[in-house]
């Protein structure tokens, strides 16, 4: 089976730009989820969708945005990019409906802002 | 909130000692416990789980077991090898769907031979 896909691997963007993240679950999965890794702040929730609909989210502001599509493929959004974030964002599919379901995580997008 | 706290690294061993990076939680209930364990450049992969008191969860010879008494999870290794290398995560979830994984800070491990 393959895993969780995450396009691109690398981005570079400029401060005030928008960016697109997208992420492939593992088949059958239906639920996606999103993290923000940086040196500072560690690993941070984001949201998680579920059958196209967001069933939680973190404690972001409202520049970061997501949808999940009906094949269970998910994009992620950050509107007018700052510096603070540049990180390494991390998708993860899962199947619930269990709470104990595992998490599995593609290899993450590294997003630079300059 | 719940809040999972790891022991600071880096934590630097030769091949073949023996490892324990401590974890302890702070949550209601029962939620599940994990490691998850990163190598450089990668996303994180898991290393194995528990989801209740008591349970051991094990892989590649590593173990942890679920405390619930002093709300531990301590991860162990007899022998590390260097291709241990890597960043490992203590990780909580709470058992209802759509909950997030509440991330320890991460610690650092360095196998020299």
């Amino acid at each position: 089976k393959a895993g969780v896909t995450q396009t691109p691997r690398y981005l570079i963007k400029t401060r005030g730009q928008q960016v697109t993240l997208s992420c492939s679950p593992i088949s059958g999965h239906r639920s996606v989820s999103w993290y923000q890794q940086t040196p500072g702040q560690g690993l941070q929730f984001l949201f998680e969708y579920f059958s196209e609909t967001q069933r939680n989210k973190g404690n972001f502001p409202g520049r970061f945005s997501g949808r999940q599509f009906s094949n269970s493929r998910s994009e992620m959004n950050v509107s007018t990019l700052e510096l603070g974030d540049s990180a390494l964002y991390l998708c993860a599919s899962s199947n619930p409906p269990k709470g104990t379901d595992t998490q599995y995580f593609g290899p993450g997008t590294r997003l630079t802002v300059l | 909130g719940d809040s999972v706290t790891q022991m600071e690294g880096p934590v630097t061993l030769s091949e073949e000692a023996f490892l324990t990076i401590n974890c302890t939680y702070t949550a209601t209930g029962y939620p599940s416990l994990f490691w998850y364990v990163q190598y450089p450049g990668e996303g994180l992969q898991l290393l194995l789980k528990a989801t209740k008191a008591d349970d051991k969860g094990s892989n590649k010879g590593f173990e942890a077991t679920y405390r619930k008494e002093t709300t531990s999870f301590h991860l162990e290794k007899g022998s590390v090898q260097v291709s241990d290398s890597a960043v490992y995560f203590c990780a909580l979830r709470q058992n209802q769907a759509g909950t997030a994984l509440i991330f320890g800070k991460g610690t650092t491990l360095s196998v020299s031979s």
